[in-house]
């Protein structure tokens, strides 16, 4: 069964620092993998998609790579904001398009 | 706009009674998807539908039940059944190559 688990649960940085978040997963046979930001009481905001046949993504200042052999995927964000603070969430999709999810990764950026 | 929408934002039951959660696209996708959120936890997938009329049970669709009716709209029922209805309930929806997109959510509170 697919297990995806994210490492730090939680992180406090000070504004401008880069910074990595980490999502790794038991199963190399995925779809894609899908990082998600969620602010308190909020729905998801899909930040990336990366595709099973691709190594990363890039969004303005976020950029995601994927390494399926290792099962393991990073998430980058370049000079952080307090605008960033918030849960960001890793999910790799199932074979029927569902997705399985890690925990979160609660950012915390510090004026 | 195009968008998922869900209604209502709140919602609040007495134990023993059943309540429809509403989700509603027009994005044209073909599956849909319920989610249920717990405090530290991740998201956990109660029923999915790849097409009308048909639908698949995750893993947590005890207590739960859905139909697919319209490509529009994938309602999700909570019945007396469900033994811990209190969560966060989200909705999706996706085309291939199943990047997700979701709803603001439903709080449900019963008491």
């Amino acid at each position: 069964k697919q297990e995806v688990t994210q490492i730090p649960a939680a992180l406090s940085v000070p504004e401008g620092e880069n910074l990595v978040l980490n999502c790794s997963f038991t199963d190399s046979a995925i779809y894609n993998l899908q990082w998600f930001r969620q602010d308190p009481g909020k729905g998801l905001t899909s930040l990336l998609l990366i595709q099973s046949s691709q190594r990363e993504q890039t969004s303005g200042r976020l950029n995601a790579s994927l390494d399926k052999s290792s099962g393991r995927s990073t998430l980058y964000i370049a000079a952080s904001q307090p605008g960033d603070s918030a849960t960001y969430l890793c999910a790799v999709t199932g074979s029927q398009g569902n997705l399985i999810f890690g925990k979160g990764t609660k950012l915390s950026v510090k004026p | 706009d195009g968008g998922i929408t869900q209604s209502p934002k709140y919602l609040f039951r007495k134990e023993g009674q059943n309540v429809t959660l509403s989700c509603e696209q027009n994005l044209n996708h073909d599956a849909m998807y319920w989610y249920r959120q717990d405090p530290g936890q991740g998201l956990r997938l109660i029923y999915y539908s790849q097409i009308v009329n048909d639908f698949q049970k995750g893993d947590i669709a005890e207590g739960y039940s859905v139909s697919r009716e319209k490509k529009e709209s994938f309602p999700l029922t909570v019945t007396s059944a469900q033994k811990n209805p209190t969560a966060f309930y989200l909705c999706a929806s996706s085309m291939p190559p199943y990047e997700q997109y979701f709803g603001p959510g439903t709080r449900l509170t019963v008491t």
